[in-house]
């Protein structure tokens, strides 16, 4: 079956950088989704890897490892806006990209 | 992108009672789902609309208690039926854009609909 992993909660200071870690276990593999989602608020889209390696966007980073099966996100110069609930999710068996599994998300405390 | 707006954004409700959400996207969309997303928990697949026709629900959600309608490619409504403090929730619209979007299955949200069942 599908099933993915992430720490519950995290803590960090502002300024700092903090690396949140994803594993997941799939039949098939069609790529791995990071989102963003403030409390109260709705999820939003950070990352997309279905390559191996490191991508760069500002001062968020995702990365992945296939034959791992691991991903992390890195965020770097931390700021409180950063403090939510950062969710990996990956597509099922079938490849079916629109029905995304998701983790239980790792709920980030940034404090001063 | 997609622009995804919900209402109610939220509402308390009686036991017993049904509620119905509103999902509009800005944008013609192939995709529409319906999430629930219960506190402490990971966002639940409820099942995808599909315009024109019966909604495909996923394991454990069923019609009657979940009705869903997508009369055009722009919106959709969830209908939550008999509620019960089980029910008490946010209710996420989501769907996929256009684009890159469309082939990596990114997807976009609807601010989501809190209920409270009493």
């Amino acid at each position: 079956g599908q099933n993915i992993d992430q720490p519950t909660e995290m803590t960090a200071t502002e300024g700092a950088i903090v690396q949140i870690n994803c594993t997941y276990q799939t039949s098939g593999f069609n790529g791995l989704f990071w989102y963003q989602q403030h409390a109260g608020e709705a999820p939003t889209f950070l990352s997309y890897n279905v390559l191996d390696g490191l991508e760069e966007k500002g001062r968020f980073s995702s990365f992945l490892s296939r034959s791992k099966g691991y991903s992390y996100l890195l965020l770097k110069e931390l700021q409180m806006k950063d403090s939510a609930s950062y969710l990996c999710a990956v597509p099922p068996r079938g490849g079916n990209n629109r029905k995304l599994i998701w983790g239980l998300g790792t709920s980030l405390a940034v404090n001063p | 992108s997609a622009v995804i707006s919900q209402k109610p954004s939220r509402d308390i409700c009686q036991r017993g009672t049904s509620l119905t959400i509103q999902c509009q996207v800005d944008s013609q969309v192939t995709m529409m789902f319906w999430y629930r997303q219960q506190p402490g928990q990971s966002l639940t697949l409820i099942a995808t609309a599909n315009q024109g026709s019966e909604a495909t629900y996923e394991s454990g959600f069923v019609i009657d208690k979940f009705p869903i309608s997508r009369p055009n490619l722009t919106f959709s409504t969830l209908t939550v039926s008999n509620m019960s403090p089980e029910d008490s929730s946010i209710y996420l619209c989501s769907a996929t854009g256009s684009g890159r979007a469309r082939y990596t299955g990114e997807l976009f949200f609807g601010e989501g609909s809190r209920l409270t069942v009493l």
